[in-house]
C-alpha cells in the first residue's frame, strides 16, 4: 500500500513564524502535491515537483515556498506564517505521468494566531 | 484554467436509498475524472475513477458516468449504509486536479 505520512497532525504558530510542513512518501513517486483545504472552498493547489529540486506553482502560491531535496520529501514553507494561513494542509503524491491517481496524506491542521 | 462546480453541497439520505452527486468541469481537455472520499480526520482516498474514453464505470455499489458533450460527470451510490456518510470530492484533470468545492453525505440509519 502506497504511504504518504506528514510530519504533525495538528500544530499551532504565531503570525511571523516561519512553519515547515514536511511530507514523505514511501513509493518513489516522482510527482508530489501541496494543498490547502478550507470549508467551502474544497482542495487548492498550493505547489507541486514533478522531480527532485523541480516545483512548479500551482493556483496559490502566494506566501508559501517549497522544497524538495530527495525523492521521497516534499516541504511546504510559510516564509512568515499570516492568520489567513490557518488551514487544513494536505500532501500528495502520484506515481509517473500515464497513471493520475493521486495518494494523500493524512493532513496537518494549522492554526496561525 | 480548469472550473469544476459540484452540487449539492449537502445531501441527506435514509440507509439503503440511493445518492447521486453531479459535477460539470469547463476544460474540455480533460481527461481523467477521480472521485475521492474523506471521512472526518483523513486525506481524501480515492473511491472511483473514470476516463475520457469511457462512458461509465461501476464498482460494486459505485458507479460514475461522464458525459463529455456535455462536460458533466455523476457520482452514483445505490443501497447506501452508515459507513458512506463522508465528504465527496470530484476533480478533472489535464496535467493538475482540479477539484469540486465537495459533498457532505450523511447516511441515516
Amino acid at each position: 500500500d502506497v504511504k504518504v505520512t506528514q510530519s504533525s497532525r495538528y500544530l499551532v504558530k504565531r503570525t511571523g513564524e516561519k512553519v515547515f510542513l514536511e511530507c514523505v512518501q514511501d513509493m518513489d513517486h516522482e510527482n508530489m502535491f501541496w494543498y490547502r483545504q478550507d470549508p467551502g472552498l474544497g482542495l487548492r493547489l498550493i505547489y507541486f515537483s514533478y522531480d527532485v529540486k523541480m516545483k512548479e506553482k500551482g493556483d496559490i502560491p502566494e506566501g508559501y515556498s517549497v522544497s524538495r531535496e530527495k525523492k521521497e520529501r516534499f516541504s511546504l514553507i510559510l516564509e512568515s506564517a499570516s492568520t489567513n494561513q490557518t488551514s487544513m494542509y494536505l500532501c500528495a503524491s502520484r506515481p509517473p505521468t500515464g497513471q493520475e491517481t493521486q495518494y494523500f496524506g493524512p493532513g496537518t491542521r494549522l492554526l496561525v494566531l | 484554467g480548469e472550473n469544476v462546480e459540484q452540487h449539492p453541497s449537502t445531501l441527506s439520505v435514509q440507509e439503503g436509498d440511493s445518492a447521486v452527486i453531479k459535477c460539470t468541469y469547463s476544460d474540455s481537455a480533460s481527461n481523467y475524472f477521480p472521485w475521492y472520499k474523506q471521512e472526518l480526520g483523513k486525506g481524501p482516498q480515492l473511491i472511483i475513477d473514470i476516463r475520457s474514453n469511457v462512458g461509465e464505470k461501476k464498482d460494486q455499489r459505485i458507479a460514475v458516468t461522464l458525459n463529455k458533450t456535455a462536460k458533466h460527470f455523476s457520482l452514483h451510490i445505490t443501497e447506501t449504509q452508515p459507513e458512506d456518510s463522508a465528504v465527496y470530492f470530484c476533480a478533472a484533470s489535464n496535467s493538475t486536479l482540479t477539484f469540486g468545492k465537495g459533498t457532505m453525505l450523511l447516511v441515516s440509519p
